[in-house]
């Protein structure tokens, strides 16, 4: 039972170039979340889904994308990077939200942009 | 609107005391949360939740207090060990409804533990 894993963990991009973060889940969970942490600072979501075949909008959701094909994978993809991109991004999961259950976290992926 | 946020950004302790970090919260209606610890370059992990109709709960070593009185929470870890090293965050969340189990985080606290 691997939890919850994410490739790359480490990757450069110049501006402009875009890329796809991979997060899986073997844990059967429904909801899967992506976060951005910046120095200094706490995990801020980007977007989050409630179940296969759906995406939402969380609190700094500009300049990503989301696709949830499969219940264990949640992609989040940058089209066009900016340098204000940079930063460490952790996807997470849990197995319902209604009663409160504690999320799960991945070892993040630290993505620069030149 | 939510926010979570704590009142020190650092502690820094001595083997085998007792730490308390602690979270202030805006939102009246949260009703869940949760305290996770992150180390360096690791995502971070859960330590201990509570739910708004409780006050307090224990786990190994752990203690986190609720008052929502005041809008308060704290984390007390017993005898802190150089492993507690790390940052600790505090997060709130109001279960049912649309939140979909969203998380708050707030900014972290860095604990320091000096053998």
């Amino acid at each position: 039972n691997a939890g919850v894993t994410q490739t790359p963990k480490f990757r450069v991009l110049k501006t402009g170039q875009s890329m796809t973060l991979l997060c899986a889940q073997d844990m059967n969970h429904e909801y899967m979340y992506w976060y951005r942490q910046d120095p200094g600072m706490g995990l801020r979501l980007i977007h989050y889904s409630v179940g296969e075949g759906t995406t939402a909008k969380g609190e700094v959701p500009d300049g990503y994308n989301v696709s949830r094909l499969k219940k264990q994978n949640f992609l989040l993809g940058l089209e066009s990077a900016a340098p204000s991109q940079t930063s460490v991004y952790f996807c997470a999961s849990s197995y319902s939200a209604g009663g409160g259950y504690e999320q799960y976290f991945g070892p993040g992926t630290r993505l620069t942009v030149t | 609107g939510e926010s979570v946020g704590l009142h020190l950004p650092t502690l820094s302790v001595q083997e085998g005391d007792n730490s308390i970090i602690n979270c202030a919260y805006s939102n009246s209606a949260s009703d869940y949360f949760i305290w996770y610890k992150q180390e360096s370059g690791k995502g971070p992990q859960f330590i201990i939740d509570i739910r708004s109709n409780m006050d307090k709960r224990q786990g190994q070593r752990v203690t986190v207090l609720l008052n929502k009185t005041v809008k308060h929470l704290s984390l007390q870890i017993a005898a802190t060990q150089p492993g507690d090293s790390a940052v600790y965050f505090c997060a709130e969340s109001s279960a049912g409804g649309t939140s979909y189990g969203k998380l708050t985080f707030g900014q972290g606290t860095i604990l320091t533990v000096h053998p």
